[in-house]
């Protein structure tokens, strides 16, 4: 069975420029959810998208945004770019239906976003 | 979702076992105490959950307090792949998305 799959892995970007991740959950998987990770800044959370809507929103500006799409895959959207936005941005999913646990999440292995 | 208390870093001797600990003595009755790992440049893996009870599965052992105000994970043999930061967290059910921490970074060694 396919994991939680990313892309791109790595994405170079400008500052001021849009970048949009993407992400497939595992096949079953209605929640998804995006976490950023900066370099000492620790696991951040950004989103989180369950039967397409937004569930919860971490402390980030308006100009993170995204969305869940009818096959529950997602896409994150970072408008004008900056330096301090270089950072892994991770991907999760999970099934919040009877019997599981909204807090085991799988994870993907991550987009890498720098911006120049 | 109540706070949890980790220390920084340990190590543990390869074949040793790893006991990480992590204190929430805030958390509530419906909280549950969840642990991860993150192995560098990697995705944070889920390894076990617990509410009251202890529990076991194949990569751990998780022993929570009486109390609930604090808990332990128990790698039993710990291998050098066990080198990872160890995320202990406090959940309700239905409540919001994971919040990490800072972790303990477990640094196993020959």
């Amino acid at each position: 069975e396919a994991g939680v799959t990313q892309s791109p892995t790595h994405l170079i970007k400008t500052r001021g420029q849009q970048a949009t991740l993407r992400c497939s959950p595992i096949s079953g998987h209605t929640s998804v959810y995006w976490y950023q990770q900066a370099l000492g800044l620790g696991l951040q959370f950004l989103l989180w998208y369950d039967e397409g809507e937004e569930r919860n929103r971490g402390n980030f500006p308006p100009r993170f945004s995204g969305r869940q799409f009818p096959n529950y895959s997602s896409e994150l959207n970072v408008n004008a770019l900056e330096l301090e936005d270089s950072a892994l941005y991770l991907c999760a999913s999970s099934f919040l239906g009877a019997g599981w646990h909204t807090g085991e999440l799988f994870f993907g292995e991550g987009s890498r976003l720098t911006v120049l | 979702d109540a706070k949890t208390t980790q220390p920084p870093s340990m190590d543990c001797a390869e074949g040793r076992a790893a006991n990480l600990p992590c204190n929430h003595s805030t958390i509530s009755g419906n909280e549950y105490v969840y642990w991860y790992r993150q192995i560098h440049s990697q995705g944070p893996q889920y390894i076990i959950h617990g509410l009251k009870n202890n529990e076991t599965n194949e990569m751990a052992s998780l022993i929570i307090t009486e109390d609930r105000k604090s808990s332990t994970l128990i790698l039993p043999h710990a291998t050098l792949r066990d080198t990872a930061v160890y995320y202990c967290i406090a959940l309700r059910e239905a409540g919001t998305a994971l919040i990490f921490g800072k972790g303990t970074t477990l640094s196993v060694s020959s």
